[in-house]
């Protein structure tokens, strides 16, 4: 079965310091690993993906994961953390060979709170 | 602009009437998808759908209905709203390929009294 666990519900840190939202995954094949972010009273946005290749990721607004296949985890990171970082992120797995009716579907985490203070 | 647009955004209704939440994007993508969103228990998805005329049920699909007759339409109805429905509602999109992110909308905030 596919699963996605966050560890932490929440993540606090000072301004400029770096940052590290935990992610852990469960799939029975090849993972597909994305991350998005949700401000308040918006739609989750797409951050960055993971399918092949280089195990570090770099995507949208300086944010980077790191792909470990034999902790089956996909850690999000930033170097210097921003105030306007704070939001709610939200780790997903699809499985690339998943069956029947769940073929390409998008499970997700619950989601960490990251606290960015000045 | 492209996008997802998703409508209205926020509703209040009683118990048992019928409510429809309506989903349109722009970009032609073959998938759409409804997910809720409660405190502590994250995204759960309650349909999808692969194209126009194809659905399916997610995790949670009970006491809601889905179509979609058009590629670019896809509405969630909720057939007798019950306060357990209370809830932000999500709609997404992603192209047909695996490795495509979902692209959502900005939510619709139901209030079931």
């Amino acid at each position: 079965a596919q699963s996605v666990a966050q560890p932490e519900d929440q993540v606090n840190v000072a301004e400029g310091n770096p940052l590290t939202v935990k992610c852990t995954y469960s799939v029975s094949g090849n993972p597909y690993l994305f991350w998005y972010v949700q401000y308040p009273n918006r739609g989750l946005q797409f951050l960055l993906k993971y399918i092949t290749g280089d195990n570090l990721v770099k995507g949208s607004y300086g944010f980077e994961a790191e792909f470990n296949k034999s902790q089956t985890s996909f850690h999000l990171k930033k170097p210097s953390a921003l105030v306007s970082d704070s939001a709610l992120y939200f780790c997903a797995v699809r499985d690339q060979w998943g069956r029947g009716s769940t073929l390409g579907r998008l499970y997700f985490g619950r989601g960490t709170q990251l606290t960015v203070w000045p | 602009d492209a996008g997802i647009t998703q409508s209205p955004r926020y509703k209040i209704t009683e118990t048992g009437r019928q409510v429809t939440l309506m989903c349109h994007q722009t970009w032609s993508h073959s998938y759409m998808f409804w997910y809720r969103q409660d405190l502590g228990h994250g995204l759960r998805l309650i349909y999808y759908s692969a194209a126009a005329d194809i659905t399916d049920k997610g995790e949670v699909p009970d006491g809601y209905v889905v179509s979609r007759s058009k590629t670019e339409n896809f509405p969630l109805t909720l057939e007798s709203a019950t306060r357990s429905q209370t809830s932000v509602y999500f709609c997404a999109s992603r192209q047909g390929t695996i490795n495509s992110p979902l692209h959502f909308g900005n939510g619709t905030r139901l209030t079931v009294t």
